[in-house]
């Protein structure tokens, strides 16, 4: 599976966007861009994923640029319970999820 | 809808233990199931993953073991444990036999070792 390259934090004001880029300069035809994050001792919660197309849920958007070789996971309206590590993985058929260091989100009052 | 229970939420274990960790799902059929670790300050460890009843696959070399002795049920064991197991065990579940599919996880077990 491919490589991803994530900055390791950032932060944003309660009530804004938060951007969270994502480089997978590797990734093969078949591999699907995939977000989690994780809380403070608790377990990582799915949040998004896509091949090729923008998509959007009730979390977040997901923007993959037209050659894949980055993304953006964006949450419209961050509060201060988003808080957490970012994980951007790529991931092909197996599904198999190869976790890094992921970015540590911290949102401000 | 589909749930994923895992038990107990912490354990305490002297070095030289058996070990014994149960993760179940609930609202679906033939899932595939996971079990990870995650040491303190490092990322999560796919550990084994299991694609239907008897079936593991194992992932890295280690003191333990997974069964998988019914559809929705997943263990993680252990006949002696050593100080480098302790950790957050997590069990996870995906639907079986789609394609690629995300992976839904529990609440985890915070496993030390004494």
């Amino acid at each position: 599976d491919a490589k991803t390259t994530q900055p390791t934090s950032m932060d944003c004001a309660e009530g804004r966007a938060a951007n969270l880029p994502c480089n997978h300069s590797t990734i093969s035809g078949n591999e699907y861009v995939y977000w989690y994050r994780q809380i403070h001792s608790q377990g990582p919660q799915y949040i998004i994923h896509g091949l090729k197309n923008n998509e959007t849920n009730e979390m977040a958007s997901l923007i993959i640029t037209e050659d894949r070789k980055s993304s953006t996971l964006i949450l419209p309206h961050a509060t201060l319970r988003d808080t957490a590590v970012y994980y951007c993985i790529v991931t092909g058929a197996n599904s198999k999820l190869t976790f890094g260091k992921g970015i540590t989100l911290s949102v401000r009052p | 809808s589909q749930t994923i229970h895992q038990w107990p939420a912490t354990l305490v274990q002297p070095v030289g233990s058996p070990l014994s960790l149960e993760c179940t799902v609930e609202g679906t059929s033939n899932p595939n199931l996971y079990w990870y670790r995650q040491a303190a300050g490092r990322g999560l460890q796919l550990l084994f993953y299991s694609v239907g009843i008897g079936q593991i696959s194992s992932e890295v070399p280690q003191n333990l073991s997974a069964s998988r002795p019914q559809d929705r049920q997943f263990i993680l064991s252990s006949k002696k444990l050593l100080l480098s197991d302790s950790g957050f065990y997590l069990c996870a579940w995906s639907f079986g036999g789609v394609g690629n599919q995300p992976q839904h996880f529990g609440d985890g077990t915070r496993l030390s070792i004494l």
